[in-house]
């Protein structure tokens, strides 16, 4: 089967920095994509990664390791709106998403 | 229009009635897509639009749910004799790309949040 894991809920305080782990295991890999989810609200594109590596976008950075089937999203200099869902998401063989179920982040003052 | 939209963005209906969600994408965007999401999920994959014909629907829980884009614009989803368990937030993405193309973000409307008494 398929299976993407992230945990289920991260907090982390204003101006530090936080790193949230994805695992997965799909049928096939063709990119890995993170969303941002605030309550209520559509899922926004955060980053997209094909090729092992580090891909930096202002506070946001992403991490690949196809071998390890391992990604992480980094978020530096964290602001109070930044607390929201952080979506994993893989594109398998048949060029579908497969989505985590989301990881909750809280930022305290 | 500037970007995906949904509607209704709520609808209360009672088991076995029939429901319709329309999505409006993005002009120009060839592919769509429809999610449903329940709290605390991630979107679930439902069916893909390539255009006007359904590419890919092998994420429909079952022949109650089916979705049309006679137009290759705007798509709609209907659920007939809606039970409880359709109770979730249907979401409607679309992309510029085929589904296959080497980025392909996929744009997002806000929902529609479909109750089921």
């Amino acid at each position: 089967g398929q299976n993407i894991d992230q945990p289920t809920e991260m907090t982390a305080t204003e101006g530090a920095i936080v790193q949230i782990n994805c695992t997965y295991q799909t049928s096939g890999f063709n990119g890995l994509f993170w969303y941002q989810q605030h309550a209520g609200e559509a899922p926004t594109f955060l980053s997209y990664n094909v090729l092992d590596g580090l891909e930096e976008k202002g506070r946001f950075s992403s991490f690949l390791s196809r071998s390890k089937g391992y990604s992480y999203l980094l978020l530096k200099e964290l602001q109070m709106k930044d607390s929201a869902s952080y979506l994993c998401a893989v594109r398998d063989s048949n060029y579908q998403l497969i989505w985590g179920a989301g990881t909750k982040l809280i930022i305290k003052p | 229009g500037a970007g995906v939209s949904q509607t209704p963005s709520n609808k209360v209906t009672e088991k076995g009635k029939y429901v319709e969600l329309r999505c409006d994408p993005i002009s120009g965007h060839t592919a769509l897509y429809w999610y449903r999401q329940s709290l605390g999920q991630g979107p679930e994959f439902l069916i893909y639009f390539q255009g006007t014909g359904a590419a890919d629907d092998s994420g429909l829980p079952n022949d109650r749910f089916f979705a049309v884009r006679p137009e290759g614009s705007v798509s709609t989803l209907k659920i007939q004799r809606t039970e409880r368990g359709d109770s979730a937030v249907y979401l409607c993405a679309s992309s510029a790309g085929l589904a296959g193309s080497s980025y392909n973000e996929q744009f997002f409307g806000p929902g529609t949040r479909l109750t089921v008494l």
